[in-house]
């Protein structure tokens, strides 16, 4: 396993540009996951898709943020009109979900840092 | 909701002694609990897991931690620490529903290893 790759590693951009995050999970991991992590805080659920079906949205993700995974292997996070409030790092994980239920092994990526000046 | 509760945002301790880190758990069903640690500007690995069996849990770098429920508690230890200990650790419990391993964090405990 080549692991979870992310890309860009790092961004900074203006207020009001839009951005977006690449994420590679790991081969044959049919789950992905996007959390937001702010400084001094754990990461907090975005977003989840099964392949390619996006099954579950936080109520963070508000209508600026669009997630896809089209064929259900590398998925982007877009964020539109960026605020500073956004300024965080996107981690994006893969899983399995060989086994049913939870329990399954979520492996992280390295994250993606964004800084809204 | 589920729920977890880090006690003491920092904990820093000498190298070679106990590391004790506490975490408590919030949940209304059999929760399956996670040990994540993070180095600087990088994402999370996991250390160890509970979901069933087997309360004692090894992990990877020498950790274990202990699922009690009596307690509603999932404290990582270790007993020496070494300097590449120092790092982020977050408690974390996993959401039940079928199909979806979504992870709920604490907030974080800092370990500092003192020379």
């Amino acid at each position: 396993d080549t692991g979870v790759s992310q890309d860009p590693r790092h961004k900074i951009t203006k207020r009001g540009q839009n951005v977006t995050f690449r994420c590679d999970p790991i081969s044959e991991h049919n789950r992905l996951y996007w959390y937001r992590q702010t400084l001094g805080q754990g990461p907090e659920f975005l977003t989840y898709f099964q392949n390619e079906a996006q099954l579950e949205k936080s109520r963070l993700l508000s209508d600026r943020f669009s997630a896809e995974r089209p064929k259900g292997s590398f998925s982007t996070l877009e964020i539109q009109r960026t605020e500073q409030g956004d300024s965080a790092m996107y981690l994006c994980a893969s899983s399995a979900g060989r086994t049913s239920g939870p329990g399954n092994t979520i492996y992280f990526g390295e994250g993606s840092w964004l800084t809204v000046v | 909701a589920q729920s977890v509760t880090q006690l003491g945002s920092h904990v820093s301790v000498s190298e070679g002694a106990l590391v004790l880190l506490r975490c408590n758990y919030s949940s209304s069903v059999p929760p399956y609990l996670f040990w994540y640690v993070q180095y600087p500007n990088q994402g999370l690995q996991l250390l160890l897991k509970y979901t069933t069996g087997a309360t004692l849990v090894k992990g990877i770098n020498g950790f274990e931690a202990e699922f009690k429920k009596s307690e509603t508690s999932f404290h990582l230890t270790k007993p020496s620490a070494h300097m590449s200990d120092a790092a982020e650790y977050f408690c974390a419990v996993s959401d039940i529903n079928f199909g979806n391993e979504k992870l709920t964090f604490g907030t974080g405990t800092r370990l500092t290893i003192i020379p």
